[in-house]
C-alpha cells in the first residue's frame, strides 16, 4: 500500500512565523500535490510537482512556496503565516497524470 | 461557473435505498474522473475512477460518465449508515506539465437507519 506521511497532525503557529509542512511518500511517485481544505470550499490546489526540483502553481499559490529536493519529499512553506491560512492541509501523490491521488492524513494548521 | 460542481447537500436517504450523487464539470478536455469518500476528520479515500463513457460497477458502487453532457455520477446501492460521509468528485485538468485533480466542494450524504 502507498503510504503518504505528513509530519504533523496538528500545528499551532503565530502570525508572521515561517511554517514548514512536510510530506513524504514511499512509492516512488512522480507527482506530488498540496491542497488545502476549507468548509464550503472543498479541496483547492496550492502547488504541485511532477519531478524533483520542479514545481507548478495551483489555483491558490499566494502566500505559499514549495520545495522538492528529493523525489519522496515535498514541503509546503508559509513564509509569513497569516490567520487566513488556518486550514486543513492535505498532501497527495500519484505515479502519473491519469492516476488517482493517494492522500496523507492531513495537517490541521491554526494560525493565531 | 465552477470547474467542478456538486450539490453540497446534505442528501439524506433511508438505509437500503439507492443514493445518487451528481457532478458536472466545465473542461471538455477532461479525460479522468474520480470519486472519493471522506469521513469527518479524515483524509479522502478513493472509491472509484472512470475514464470511458458509460457505467462502471464495483460492488455496491456504480460510476456513470457522460462526456457529451459533461456529467459524472455515483450510485450507491443498498445504502448503509456507514456510507454516511462527504463524497468528492474530482476531474483531471491537463496542462503543459501533466495533469492535476480539481475537486468539487463535495456532497454530504446521510444514511438513516
Amino acid at each position: 500500500d502507498v503510504k503518504v506521511t505528513q509530519s504533523s497532525r496538528y500545528l499551532v503557529k503565530r502570525t508572521g512565523e515561517k511554517v514548514f509542512l512536510e510530506c513524504v511518500q514511499d512509492m516512488d511517485h512522480e507527482n506530488m500535490f498540496w491542497y488545502r481544505q476549507d468548509p464550503g470550499l472543498g479541496l483547492r490546489l496550492i502547488y504541485f510537482s511532477y519531478d524533483v526540483k520542479m514545481k507548478e502553481k495551483g489555483d491558490i499559490p499566494e502566500g505559499y512556496s514549495v520545495s522538492r529536493e528529493k523525489k519522496e519529499r515535498f514541503s509546503l512553506i508559509l513564509e509569513s503565516a497569516s490567520t487566513n491560512q488556518t486550514s486543513m492541509y492535505l498532501c497527495a501523490s500519484s505515479p502519473q497524470a491519469d492516476s488517482p491521488l493517494h492522500f496523507g492524513n492531513g495537517t490541521r494548521l491554526t494560525v493565531t | 461557473q465552477k470547474e467542478v460542481e456538486q450539490n453540497s447537500g446534505p442528501l439524506s436517504v433511508p438505509e437500503g435505498a439507492i443514493a445518487s450523487l451528481n457532478c458536472t464539470y466545465s473542461d471538455r478536455g477532461s479525460q479522468s474522473f474520480f470519486w472519493y469518500r471522506q469521513y469527518s476528520g479524515k483524509s479522502p479515500e478513493l472509491i472509484m475512477f472512470i475514464y470511458s463513457n458509460g457505467d462502471k460497477e464495483d460492488g455496491r458502487f456504480t460510476a456513470q460518465l457522460n462526456k457529451a453532457s459533461q456529467y459524472v455520477s455515483l450510485l450507491i446501492r443498498d445504502s448503509q449508515p456507514s456510507d454516511s460521509a462527504t463524497y468528492l468528485c474530482a476531474v483531471n485538468r491537463y496542462g503543459n506539465q501533466g495533469g492535476k485533480l480539481i475537486f468539487g466542494q463535495g456532497t454530504e450524504l446521510s444514511v438513516k437507519p
